[in-house]
């Protein structure tokens, strides 16, 4: 049980465009995900918190207009990177809150390249 | 947030026990103490958490000191698919009512066969 999916694995696309991944829960509800994103050698780093039927919250220093969150069900949250640029890849990594453990189990990740 | 402290890196063979320290000096009373892994290329796994007594799953033990001040990660028996980086994470309740996982470097954990 526990399992989170994430569409796409990967994605390369050209400077100015907008991508889209998506993280699915896929046995159990989520109603809080969250989005990290990790350079290479380095550590996660959580970028936002997204609440199912309500705004996301962006740590410091998150463009929220450059990262678009919708949490539209309970099993469902998408993360749009609008614009991107090459110093936006990365590898974007989403997770899901089982709220009866208060356990975070993560997506696989989506790794993006922009050209 | 509540730091923690690891060693970067260490090394074990194959089938030994594996002991990971964490220190957290600044823990307050409500700080869950989390533990993932990562793989090279992958999102985190859960390993196991803990609040103040020890606890026990299939993957690994956690080990809590009585002040809450260190942990310690227990692998009985290592393999090589346990080589990963290890995160210790504390948590503590959001206003939202939900924790929040910051992450720090971890510990690099090498197996040799």
């Amino acid at each position: 049980g526990a399992v989170v999916s994430q569409h796409p694995s990967w994605v390369i696309c050209k400077s100015g465009t907008s991508v889209k991944i998506e993280c699915r829960s896929l046995d159990f509800q989520a109603t809080t995900m969250f989005w990290y994103r990790q350079f290479p050698k380095q550590s996660l780093m959580l970028m936002a918190t997204s609440n199912e039927g309500s705004k996301a919250t962006y740590e410091q220093g998150v463009e929220k207009d450059k990262f678009l969150i919708n949490h539209a069900s309970l099993t469902l949250s998408t993360l749009t990177v609008t614009s991107a640029h090459p110093e936006d890849s990365s590898f974007y990594i989403c997770s899901a809150r089982v709220s009866i453990t208060d356990t975070q189990y993560f997506g696989p990740g989506t790794r993006l390249t922009v050209l | 947030d509540a730091k923690t402290t690891q060693p970067n890196s260490m090394e074990s063979n194959e089938e030994e026990p594996v002991h990971l320290p964490c220190n957290h000096s600044t823990i307050s009373g409500t700080d869950y103490i989390h533990w993932y892994r990562q793989l090279p290329s992958q999102g985190p796994e859960y390993v196991i958490h803990g609040l103040t007594s020890n606890v026990n799953n299939r993957m690994a033990s956690l080990a809590i000191a009585e002040d809450r001040k260190s942990s310690t990660l227990i692998l009985h028996r290592a393999t090589l698919r346990d080589a990963a980086v290890y995160y210790c994470i504390l948590s503590a309740l959001f206003s939202g009512g939900y924790n929040k996982l910051i992450f720090g470097a971890g510990t690099r954990l090498a197996v040799h066969p």
